[in-house]
């Protein structure tokens, strides 16, 4: 299994307080992913990153910021949650591209926004 | 605008049966297809893949079909067994499209039966 922790696992939060979610990895892989999860809607990207400082924007990035200094480790921060923020986020990591685009998943992280 | 379509949110199969699991696609820049298992409360788990240029891959008891001129590919799962009851998700890349992850469809759940 590919080590990739999130933490934490389970947060409650209210409407307008930040939250940020960690993913860190010891694969020492490139890229980064921040997933988020929701009935009728699938996986949808949020951001991702492909090197120390280097991120960029997903399909549903509204809301959400991330940060990546350490190779091991992606942020996702959301400023000021909102209840449509209330999701299972998950981090994901891959190795260089041109090989399969294989990407491997944590095992979630589950927020509710109240 | 959905570019990795699974149009049956679920599935029921009985127990040595086979399964059948459809996806269709409208991006003909993906080259590289994808099946990932998920089981509640646990990450997505890659299961088996194809490349554009295939049209067959098999491994064990599961077996992906392309058929690119149609755009659409299905995951045959034979015999299927209890422990298969999981949701599956169809993903799509671009090999030499940059780091931006994998485009995901909405998911269909598997239930097997006894």
């Amino acid at each position: 299994d590919a080590g990739i922790t999130q933490s934490p696992r389970h947060k409650v939060t209210e409407t307008g307080t930040p939250v940020t979610l960690r993913c860190h990895q010891t694969e020492n892989h490139r890229y980064m992913y921040w997933y988020r999860q929701d009935p009728g809607h699938g996986l949808r990207l949020i951001h991702y990153s492909y090197g120390v400082k280097d991120t960029d924007k997903g399909e549903v990035s509204d809301g959400y910021s991330v940060s990546r200094s350490k190779t091991e480790d992606f942020l996702l921060t959301l400023e000021s949650a909102t209840s449509s923020q209330t999701s299972v986020y998950f981090c994901a990591i891959s190795e260089e591209r041109g090989t399969t685009g294989e990407l491997f998943f944590g095992e979630g992280s589950r927020l509710t926004v109240l | 605008d959905q570019q990795v379509k699974q149009n049956s949110p679920s599935l029921s199969v009985q127990e040595g049966r086979i399964s059948i699991l459809n996806c269709d696609y409208t991006n003909s820049m993906f080259d590289y297809f994808l099946w990932y298992k998920k089981y509640p409360a646990e990450g997505p788990t890659f299961l088996i893949s194809i490349s554009s240029i295939k049209d067959k891959n098999e491994d064990g008891r599961f077996t992906v079909f392309l058929n690119k001129s149609a755009k659409h590919l299905s995951l045959h799962i034979v015999p299927s067994q209890p422990g298969d009851s999981a949701v599956y998700f169809c993903a799509a890349s671009r090999l030499g499209g940059g780091a931006d992850g994998l485009t995901f469809g909405k998911g269909t759940h598997l239930i097997i039966q006894p």
